[in-house]
This record gives C-alpha cells, sequence and structure tokens, in this order.
C-alpha cells in the first residue's frame, strides 16, 4: 500500500513569490491534515480535512496561507505571498475514519526556503 | 492549552546500553499518546498508541508506557539502527489535531 506522498521534497523561493504543495493521502483515507516544523520548534498543526471539508483551521497561522482537498482527494497548501518565517518543513498527514485508532500517518515533507 | 515535553532532548548511547525517553504531557481530555520515529530527511513514523493509564505496548526492543503525566519509551539492547529524532505527541478529546513534543535525538554508537 502506498504511503503519503508530497511534491515537491524541496521548493527554494523568493520572498513574495508563490509556492504550491500537494499531498496525496493513502487511499481510502478520508482525514487529511497539514502540519508544519520551523527551525528549533516543535511539529503545529495547520489544518484537518474530512474529504473536502475543513474541519479545523485553527493552526494556519494567516490569510495568506490557503488550503484545499477538491473532490476529496489530494490537497494543496498555497502561500501567496511567502515570507521569510515561512520557511520551514511542511508534513501532510492523513487517517482513515472511523477505526484505525486515530493513527495519522506522516508524509517525507516539503522542505520550503524563503530566501 | 495542552503542553508536551520531552527529555533529555539528545541521547548518546553505547550499543547494547538500555535507557529511557521521558514524555511529560497536561491535557484536558487524552484521547490517545503517539510516539513516532523520525529518521533525517524524512516524515515521522508511527510507532505506538497508548490511550490509557497502565497501557504498555512492545515492538522489537522499544517498549512504551503510559502514566497520568507522562510516558516512557524503554529502548533495551540499542542497536545503532535505532538511531533516531523520537517525538510524543497527544491527542486530546476536543479535536484531532496532534500536539507534538520538541523530540528526543538518539544516537546509538558501536
Amino acid at each position: 500500500e502506498a504511503g503519503v506522498t508530497q511534491f515537491p521534497s524541496h521548493s527554494v523561493i523568493e520572498k513574495g513569490q508563490t509556492v504550491t504543495l500537494r499531498c496525496d493521502p493513502i487511499s481510502g483515507h478520508d482525514n487529511l491534515y497539514w502540519y508544519r516544523r520551523v527551525m528549533g520548534k516543535e511539529i503545529k498543526f495547520l489544518l484537518h480535512f474530512v474529504k473536502e471539508s475543513k474541519q479545523d483551521e485553527s493552526g494556519m497561522p494567516n490569510n495568506r496561507f490557503l488550503a484545499e482537498r477538491t473532490g476529496g482527494t489530494y490537497s494543496t497548501l498555497k502561500v501567496q505571498p511567502a515570507e521569510l518565517e515561512d520557511s520551514g518543513v511542511y508534513f501532510c498527514a492523513s487517517s482513515a475514519f472511523p477505526g484505525d485508532s486515530d493513527t495519522q500517518y506522516f508524509g517525507p515533507g516539503t522542505r520550503l526556503t524563503v530566501l | 492549552e495542552d503542553q508536551v515535553t520531552q527529555s533529555p532532548e539528545a541521547l548518546r548511547l553505547q550499543e547494547g546500553e538500555s535507557s529511557s525517553l521521558n514524555c511529560s504531557y497536561t491535557v484536558s481530555g487524552l484521547r490517545g499518546l503517539f510516539w513516532y520515529r523520525q529518521d533525517p530527511g524524512k516524515g515521522p513514523e508511527f510507532l505506538f498508541t497508548l490511550y490509557s493509564a497502565g497501557e504498555e505496548k512492545e515492538k522489537e526492543r522499544l517498549k512504551a508506557t503510559l502514566t497520568k503525566k507522562e510516558s516512557f519509551l524503554h529502548i533495551t539492547a540499542p542497536k545503532p539502527e535505532d538511531s533516531a529524532t523520537y517525538l510524543c505527541a497527544v491527542l486530546s478529546n476536543s479535536g484531532y489535531a496532534l500536539n507534538f513534543g520538541k523530540g528526543t535525538s538518539l544516537l546509538v554508537t558501536p
């Protein structure tokens, strides 16, 4: 079974540019999550989709971040315009619902560097 | 607010030297405590879920235990391939967001 995949693995952009990150969850997983780890800090929650609906976006830092999950399959996270403090590693995770004991399975992450 | 504190931040062990990693937590209502392993450049890899005080889970050289205030990850006779960052996270009854600690970086030398 394929795991959670993320694209790209790395992205380097200039301040003010736009970047779109993509996440493909495990097939059949209705729940999809975005997390972020900035340098020296712990992994922090950004938002949670159940199918195509945003269940919880309390962790989104500001309105420069836009997450979508059209059709309830893959998700994109767009940062526009990017700022220096947006640099970090963005992780996507997915879980089955109900069942599977709430276990979230993580992708390899996208390392974003804003110059 | 939920809080997760892991100690030590870093740990260096000789191969075969057993030790324990600590995860202290405060949460309004615990739905689950999760242990993950993370290798450099990779995402967190699920290890265990613990749900209630007194519960224990084992996998190869790893054993996780849970009390009402903390969890321990015991590593018995570690090998160099056990070197990684070990992350603890809690899930509360109020939602589905994992709340992570900063992790313990473990290095096992031959």
